[in-house]
């Protein structure tokens, strides 16, 4: 079955550490999204990907890094420079205008 | 810029009792989709509905409508009929910017249906 996978479902992180959130989907689709999603603020977009090897930021890049070598995958960096990453992080994908596929979440704690 | 309002935070209704989600647009935009998503426990977001600008039909599919007024850029959701797995945090969002789609999503509501 077509779909986004995240991986890993939970992720503790200690002061100072980088750390990555996997995101890979198998819709063959073009474009690729990060959102955070903090408790009563909604989703917000951390970076976007409309093709390989090209990404935007979105409205709260910083502290947060991506890449985008391969259409399948679109991974999200926190780094250090993050002062607040605990939340929760969702990845999604589309092809259209028609809407977004969602993973399934990466749920970061700082340790 | 667009912007999505959804004013209601949290809500409680009995099992069976109706319910309607708000949700009030901004965009300055003609021509848009909304749309809304449901949040389980679980995390992941559950598509539920897309409608164009152009479209103001309302639609039915089983206990859920929607209501797209674009006199007053309102995309209500009711649910009818409430049961328990209702329960979930549902957000409404929109896209303007075709050929650079981004979602901008509302705040969401947190249903909860109470047996």
């Amino acid at each position: 079955d077509g779909g986004i996978t995240q991986s890993p479902k939970y992720l503790f992180r200690k002061e100072g550490q980088n750390v990555t959130l996997s995101c890979e989907q198998n819709l063959n689709h073009d474009a690729m999204y990060w959102y955070r999603q903090d408790p009563g603020q909604g989703l917000r977009l951390i970076y976007y990907s409309q093709i390989v090897n090209d990404f935007q930021k979105g409205d709260i890049a910083e502290g947060y890094s991506v890449s985008r070598e391969k259409k399948e995958s679109f991974p999200l960096t926190v780094t250090s420079a993050q002062k607040n990453p605990t939340a929760f992080y969702l990845c999604a994908s589309s092809t259209d205008s028609y809407g977004y596929t969602f993973g399934s979440g990466t749920r970061l704690t700082v340790v | 810029a667009q912007k999505v309002t959804q004013a209601q935070t949290e809500i409680s209704v009995v099992e069976k009792e109706d319910v309607t989600l708000d949700c009030v647009y901004e965009t300055r935009d003609t021509t848009y989709y909304l749309f809304w998503y449901k949040q389980p426990p679980s995390g992941e977001l559950v598509f539920l509905i897309r409608r164009n600008s152009f479209d103001e039909q309302n639609e039915i599919s089983g206990r859920y409508s929607w209501n797209f007024q674009k006199s007053t850029s309102s995309f209500n959701f009711t649910i009818t009929a409430s049961q328990v797995v209702d329960s979930a945090v549902y957000f409404c969002a929109l896209i303007t910017n075709f050929g650079n789609e981004k979602l901008t999503f509302g705040t969401g509501t947190r249903l909860t249906i109470i047996p």
